[in-house]
């Protein structure tokens, strides 16, 4: 049973609009969340990451929305540029141990010119 | 600052054939290091563990093991590889004095024919 469910595989969208990529998560004892970008061939870069005590938490054009009541955290990209076209990873952990993260299947996001 | 090499890059090999991956970690003590597998479709899968020299803990039972002879030395190998054993083999490392963010090689993919 998938913990972390990225349900949308694929992403297009305009070069200059919002991305907004969605992750659920059905453990509530996650407390720490993150998100990676991951080129082909090359290994996943973190982007940004929120705890379970804010609700959002913003760095340049990113920004990480979570709800908790929900169990929904979302990444949002304005503008969307075409270098931002990769796979992203949504991550939940707990405890601030690495052996627990669980990371969703991904969702590649394609930034069209 | 801290770096994380892993290789080779690419690997094909043949079923039956042994496994030796290796990933090293530079400008760092004592870190975790983990190895992950990234199956076509899939997200991330831990597969080994390590928070110290030979202590490994394996999270899903398989084909693989894996190694660390040395603090920032860790070995994922096989006697006899199998089909299923094909896909994207990432390394990573964090401390348990760090910010809670796993840092990855930058893979290394292998073909099993």
């Amino acid at each position: 049973d998938q913990q972390v469910k990225q349900n949308s595989p694929s992403l297009s969208v305009q070069e200059g609009r919002i991305s907004i990529l969605n992750c659920d998560y059905t453990n509530s004892m996650f407390d720490y969340f993150l998100w990676y970008k991951k080129y082909p061939a090359e290994g996943p870069t973190f982007l940004i990451s929120i705890s379970s005590i804010k609700d959002k938490n913003e760095d340049g054009r990113f920004t990480v929305f979570l709800n908790k009541s929900a169990k929904h955290l979302s990444l949002h990209i304005v503008p969307s540029q075409p270098g931002d076209s990769a796979v992203y990873f949504c991550a939940a952990t707990r405890d601030n141990y690495g052996q627990n993260f669980v990371f969703g299947p991904g969702t590649r996001l394609s930034v069209l010119p | 600052s801290q770096t994380i090499h892993q290789w080779p890059a690419t690997l094909v090999q043949p079923v039956g054939s042994p496994l030796s991956l290796e990933c090293t970690v530079e400008g760092t003590s004592n870190p975790n290091l983990y190895w992950y597998r990234q199956a076509a479709g899939r997200g991330l899968q831990l597969l080994f563990y390590s928070i110290g020299i030979g202590q490994i803990s394996s999270e899903v039972p398989q084909n693989l093991s894996a190694s660390r002879p040395q603090d920032r030395q860790f070995i994922l190998s096989s006697k006899k590889l199998l089909l299923s054993d094909s896909g994207f083999y990432l390394c990573a490392w964090d401390s348990l004095s760090g910010a809670n963010v796993l840092t990855f090689g930058a893979g290394s993919r292998l073909t099993v024919l």
